[in-house]
C-alpha cells in the first residue's frame, strides 16, 4: 500500500469508552501530524512528531494521547471524549515542508 | 495574529467558465504557501508550494500565483470532476526551530456540466 493509511476509516465511541487511531506512512518521511478537522473551522494542528521525536501542543486536552513508535507509524489514543471531539482526524507525514495526507478517521463521540 | 482569509467561501461555475480563488494571509516570516484539494470525506491531497512573490505554478486548468499579500488559484475552463473544497496554508515559525501551517477555512468550488 502506498502514501499515508489510516485505520479505522469510521469510529463511533461513547464518552467512556477507550479507542486508538492509527496512522502508517509508507512515503519514508521523518515528521508526521494529527489534524482535527470541524465543520466551519480550518485544520487545528494536535501534534507533531518529528524524528519520533514530539514536539508538544499544550492547547490538546489530556484525554488525546499520540504515540510515535517509530518514523511509519502513529497512534492516537482516545479516552472519555466528549461529544465536541465528534470531526475528522487527520493524519500527515513530511519529509521537508510539503505535508501529505491519509483519508482520515471519521469519529462520532455519543 | 497570524491568519489566513479565503474567498469566497463557495463558488459555483458552469463547465468552462474560469475563474479565480483568493487567499490573503498575515503571518510573521512567511516560510511558504500551500494549496490542496479537499474532496467529501477523504484528506487534502497536495497542489502547490509557493515561495516567494512572484512565482508561478500550474497543474492541468490550475495556476497558483503568489503577491506579499496573497494567493490567487486560477481555474481555467473548469471540468465537474474539479469540483471540490480548495485550501490555503501558510507555514510559519512554531515552537522554537519547528514550523507549522496555518489553515484558512476553504473555498468550496462546484463546477455544473
Amino acid at each position: 500500500e502506498t502514501g499515508v493509511t489510516q485505520t479505522p476509516r469510521h469510529l463511533v465511541m461513547g464518552m467512556t469508552n477507550k479507542k486508538s487511531l492509527k496512522c502508517e506512512q509508507h512515503l519514508g518521511h521523518n515528521a508526521m501530524y494529527w489534524y482535527k478537522q470541524s465543520a466551519k473551522k480550518p485544520l487545528e494542528l494536535m501534534f507533531v512528531y518529528s524524528l519520533e521525536e514530539r514536539v508538544e501542543n499544550n492547547s490538546v486536552p489530556s484525554r488525546f494521547s499520540p504515540e510515535c513508535p517509530n518514523s511509519s507509524h502513529l497512534f492516537l489514543h482516545l479516552h472519555t471524549l466528549q461529544p465536541e471531539d465528534s470531526a475528522l482526524y487527520l493524519c500527515a507525514s513530511s519529509h521537508s515542508d510539503t505535508q501529505y495526507f491519509g483519508p482520515g478517521t471519521r469519529l462520532t463521540v455519543l | 495574529e497570524d491568519q489566513v482569509t479565503q474567498s469566497p467561501e463557495a463558488l459555483r461555475l458552469q463547465e468552462g467558465e474560469s475563474s479565480s480563488l483568493n487567499c490573503s494571509y498575515t503571518v510573521s516570516g512567511l516560510r511558504g504557501l500551500f494549496w490542496y484539494r479537499q474532496d467529501p470525506g477523504k484528506g487534502p491531497e497536495f497542489l502547490f508550494t509557493l515561495y516567494s512573490a512572484g512565482e508561478e505554478k500550474e497543474k492541468e486548468r490550475l495556476k497558483a500565483t503568489l503577491t506579499k499579500k496573497e494567493s490567487f488559484l486560477h481555474i481555467t475552463a473548469p471540468k465537474p470532476e474539479d469540483s471540490a473544497t480548495y485550501l490555503c496554508a501558510v507555514q510559519a515559525p512554531w515552537a522554537g526551530n519547528n514550523r507549522k501551517l496555518i489553515w484558512g477555512l476553504g473555498t468550496s468550488l462546484a463546477v455544473n456540466p
